[in-house]
């Protein structure tokens, strides 16, 4: 089947402007996890859902990062009043659950984002 | 909380060799995961191998080994007759798996180029 997508694949935002990520999970994945990923460094984890639920957020930079999963499938991470710093590629991944073999992570091909 | 070193920020080899990646981890917990993930250039990343610490025989995928020392916290990755195909940045990460959240810990990756 289809893997995890991202849209858009990239985005250029003025400074203090509001942009929105989506990520579609592969069917039927319960968990789903951000990403920020800067320039030459690894991955760095932001938030977790498993289904609707938000189980956790510790990751978010800041108060103006937010994300949601409303009907545990699609997600969006919010950035308000972008800064430079937030530029950055943002990267989804989904699993199956989190138990044994299926807590492997099947990652998106990320947005990347570019705050002017 | 866990943090994950990898030390050899670029590395070459000639194809057909083999060429092994360094990770090390710190971490108090006593079950965990190792991944090495494979991020090609301007491509999604995709996981290449796994290891769970409660078991001793180091996992192998084909091409793809590891060497899991427990007590030293160190899994390296071993690539033989390396391919030009494998040229991309490896991660090394970790994940502790367990109530709430089980997000991976990257290290800062390896660039890896396959000489032709």
């Amino acid at each position: 089947g289809a893997g995890v997508s991202q849209s858009p694949r990239y985005k250029v935002a003025k400074r203090g402007q509001d942009v929105a990520l989506r990520c579609d999970p592969i069917s039927g994945h319960v968990s789903l996890f951000w990403y920020q990923q800067a320039l030459g460094q690894g991955p760095e984890f932001l938030t977790y859902f498993q289904n609707e639920a938000q189980l956790d957020k510790s990751g978010l930079p800041s108060d103006r990062f937010f994300a949601e999963r409303p009907e545990g499938s699609v997600s969006t991470l919010k950035i308000q009043r972008t800064q430079q710093e937030d530029s950055a590629v943002y990267l989804c991944a989904s699993s199956h659950s989190s138990r044994g073999e299926s807590n492997e992570q099947f990652f998106g091909p990320g947005t990347r984002l570019t705050v002017l | 909380a866990q943090t994950v070193t990898q030390s050899q920020p670029e590395m070459s080899v000639q194809e057909a060799e083999t060429v092994t990646l360094s990770c090390t981890y710190d971490t108090s917990e006593n079950n965990y995961y190792l991944f090495w993930y494979k991020q090609p250039p301007s491509r999604q990343m995709i996981l290449v191998i796994r290891q769970e610490a409660y078991k001793q025989q180091n996992a192998t995928e084909n091409r793809f080994s590891v060497n899991f020392q427990k007590a030293a916290k160190s899994f390296s990755l071993k690539i033989s007759d390396s391919q030009l195909g494998d040229t991309a940045m490896y991660f090394c990460a970790f994940m502790k798996p367990g109530a709430g959240s089980y997000q991976l810990t990257f290290g800062k990756g390896t660039k890896l180029s396959v000489i032709p």
